[in-house]
């Protein structure tokens, strides 16, 4: 069974850049999830992919955005990047969308660090 | 604005003793609850979960819920060095559509 995998693992960008991030589900599962964990907090959510689309969304601006694949696979986009979005970014799967109360497994996450 | 407490630590436990971590909840509501565990720069692992009043084992790991003072713990037996990590809480509340994350327990086994 394959597990979540995302990529790339590590990236350094500069404010006011673009950047994409990019997660596999694990076998099987149609629900994606992406989070943001600073250093020292637990993962925000930011939003979750099910069937192609947007399922639900946390506090985060619209330069956060997302995308989500017939094959399941969903990328992570942010634009005009801050200085605060540093951070630790998780992609979890899952086999059913939130309201359907399935355990999220989690990927090994992109470290993005904005200079 | 649903919220998910638990305190930072660190938290030291002797080795073979058991470790306690604790994680408190603002809301009522129909939920469900996670442990994660996370090794210093590596991604969440999920340790249990629990939805049902009462305890649930694996291993040597038990969540035990209590809905009505709003808490959830997991104790962690014989507890050895490789439990050393930050221990992550996280609650859905049925409505909510997203999973609410503490700020996670650091836990320290001295061997």
């Amino acid at each position: 069974e394959t597990g979540v995998t995302q990529s790339p693992t590590h990236l350094i960008k500069t404010r006011g850049q673009q950047v994409t991030l990019r997660c596999s589900s694990q076998s099987g599962h149609n629900t994606v999830s992406w989070y943001q964990q600073a250093l020292g907090q637990g993962p925000q959510f930011i939003f979750q992919y099910y069937r192609e689309e947007e399922n639900g969304r946390g506090n985060f601006p619209p330069r956060f955005s997302g995308l989500q694949f017939p094959n399941y696979s969903s990328e992570l986009n942010v634009n005009a990047l801050e200085l605060d979005d540093s951070a630790l970014y998780l992609c979890a799967s899952s086999l059913g969308p939130l309201h359907s109360n399935q355990p999220q497994h989690f990927g090994d996450g992109t470290r993005l660090s904005i200079l | 604005q649903k919220e998910v407490e638990q305190n930072s630590g660190p938290l030291s436990v002797p080795e073979g003793a058991i470790a306690s971590l604790n994680c408190t909840y603002s809301d009522r509501g129909s939920q469900s609850f996670f442990w994660y565990r996370q090794y210093s720069g590596k991604s969440p692992e999920l340790i249990m979960f629990i939805y049902s009043n009462g305890d649930k084992e694996d291993g040597r790991f038990t969540a035990q819920l209590n809905k009505a003072s709003q808490y959830v713990s997991l104790l962690i037996r014989d507890s050895q060095p490789s439990d050393s990590a930050t221990y992550l809480c996280a609650v859905w509340w049925f409505g909510n559509e997203k999973l609410t994350f503490g700020t996670g327990t650091r836990l320290t086994i001295i061997p």
